[in-house]
């Protein structure tokens, strides 16, 4: 049974780094079945993918959405079996629900199967 | 980026009708990469389908996906009272994306 537990802290400042973290139980990082991912959810713009990260064969790769790319970090631990997003100048319309997801190879196909409980993050002074 | 539009923006069902929700993409979708999720409030997305057509684990027979290309459709078949709930399309291509979602209401 594979859980994804999220840490960090609920409230930043605009300018500052944004910092979450996703422990992974059931599952191992550094899997060549899955790829770990970063999602946001606000009201103005919906759900959001932000990037992943991902081992195949021992090599990191790291993908990132464009609205967000050159202020967004995603990497792995696997001696602490997590990932992590770290969002840089961060503004109030980054304040967002933040979800961890697990993308699975399921079936031929790769899906979104498991999610963490969500961190909701405010950005405000 | 690929562009999900689903449709309706609300629908407002009685317990036991049929649901069909659509999700239409702005280019082609490979169908092995299209999924749907159900949200409640408070809670994380739930995956109900990936493939365009496989239900996940645990997920009702009454939840069914069809469809390729560009137009994809969510059908419950008969409504659950814990079926009422937002729907989202998701397609995990290079760069993902997903619908604004329809919300499905007790009429």
């Amino acid at each position: 049974h594979v859980q994804l537990q999220q840490s960090g802290p609920g409230l930043v400042k605009p300018s500052q780094t944004l910092s979450l973290t996703c422990d992974i139980s059931g599952d191992n990082v550094s899997t060549n079945s899955a790829a770990w991912n970063w999602i946001r959810q606000s009201p103005s713009r919906g759900l959001e993918w932000l990037g992943r990260t991902y081992s195949r064969s021992t090599t990191w790769y790291t993908t990132y959405a464009e609205h967000v790319k050159g202020r967004i970090t995603i990497n792995a631990d696997p001696s602490k079996n997590q990932f992590s997003l770290h969002l840089n100048s961060v503004s109030p319309e980054d304040t967002a629900i933040y979800y961890c997801a697990r993308v699975f190879a399921l079936a031929g196909t790769w899906a979104m199967d498991v999610w963490g409980q969500g961190t909701t993050v405010i950005v405000s002074s | 980026e690929i562009v999900l539009t689903q449709s309706p923006g609300t629908l407002s069902l009685s317990p036991g009708e049929r649901g069909t929700l659509s999700c239409r993409a702005s280019q082609n979708v490979l169908n092995k990469y299209l999924a749907w999720f159900q949200q409640q409030p408070g809670q994380a997305p739930r995956l109900l389908i990936f493939g365009a057509s496989s239900r996940a684990t645990g997920i009702p027979d009454r939840f069914s996906g069809s469809g390729s290309g560009t137009d994809f459709t969510l059908t419950i078949s008969r409504l659950e009272p814990e079926d009422f709930a937002v729907y989202y399309c998701h397609q995990y291509g290079s760069s993902p994306t997903f619908g604004q979602g329809t919300r499905v209401e007790i009429k």
